[in-house]
């Protein structure tokens, strides 16, 4: 069974600092690893790894990849409140080469970032 | 905006109710999905309709009864629910295999 872990599960911070999120994986026939943010809402898609050693970088968050070592991190410089949330990590994989995917998530890293 | 749409955002129904989550994405997407959320777990992948043909259901018990009428189309009914039930429901979509993109959810109260 695919299994994927995140910490720390919650995280307090002051604006401008900068974190660093961590995923960690064990699964069969790995395809991508994928990073969402939650707010009270719909997850919204941030990055989808498959390289090792190759960053993805969208303004102040980046993600990159270790095959090798199974994990993943996200980082977020210069914190703001409005990055005040949840980010999710999961393994996406489609099920035997079909025409859809399928995510299994971690818990979850609740980010809160005070003014 | 994803372009995956729930309704109703926010539902509370008594254990003996039968109501309905709906789902619709005008994306083009050929797979969709209904996620479960509770408090504390992780997201859990309840169904996946694929060209709308049920292609997984992650052992749900049949108080959950998806249907999916053409592929922009996704409802959840629900009867009999338990307390536990209470949870957010997110539906998805994707095209070929490609990034899945979530709707706002369903926040459902079981009383």
């Amino acid at each position: 069974e695919d299994k994927v872990v995140q910490s720390p599960l919650s995280l307090v911070v002051h604006e401008g600092d900068t974190v660093t999120l961590n995923c960690s994986y064990e699964v069969t026939n790995f395809r991508s690893l994928l990073w969402y943010k939650q707010e009270k809402k719909a997850p919204t898609f941030l990055f989808m790894l498959t390289s090792s050693g190759i960053e993805k970088k969208s303004g102040r968050l980046s993600s990159i990849l270790d095959k090798k070592e199974l994990f993943s991190i996200l980082n977020i410089t210069a914190t703001q409140t409005g990055d005040s949330a949840v980010y999710l990590c999961a393994h996406y994989t489609n099920a035997g080469g079909t025409s859809y995917g399928k995510l299994t998530f971690g818990q979850g890293t609740i980010l809160t970032v005070h003014p | 905006e994803t372009g995956v749409t729930q309704t109703p955002r926010h539902l509370v129904m008594g254990m003996t109710n039968k109501k309905s989550l709906k789902c619709e994405q005008h994306l083009g997407h050929n797979a969709m999905y209904w996620y479960k959320q509770s408090a504390k777990k992780p997201l859990e992948l309840m169904f996946v309709y694929n060209f709308k043909e049920q292609t997984e259901n992650n052992s749900v018990p049949s108080r959950f009864s998806p249907e999916c009428p053409n592929s922009s189309h996704l409802f959840l009914h629900l009867h009999t629910l338990q307390p536990e039930d209470s949870a957010l429901y997110l539906c998805a979509s994707s095209k070929w295999g490609t990034t899945i993109y979530f709707g706002e959810g369903s926040w459902l109260t079981v009383v």
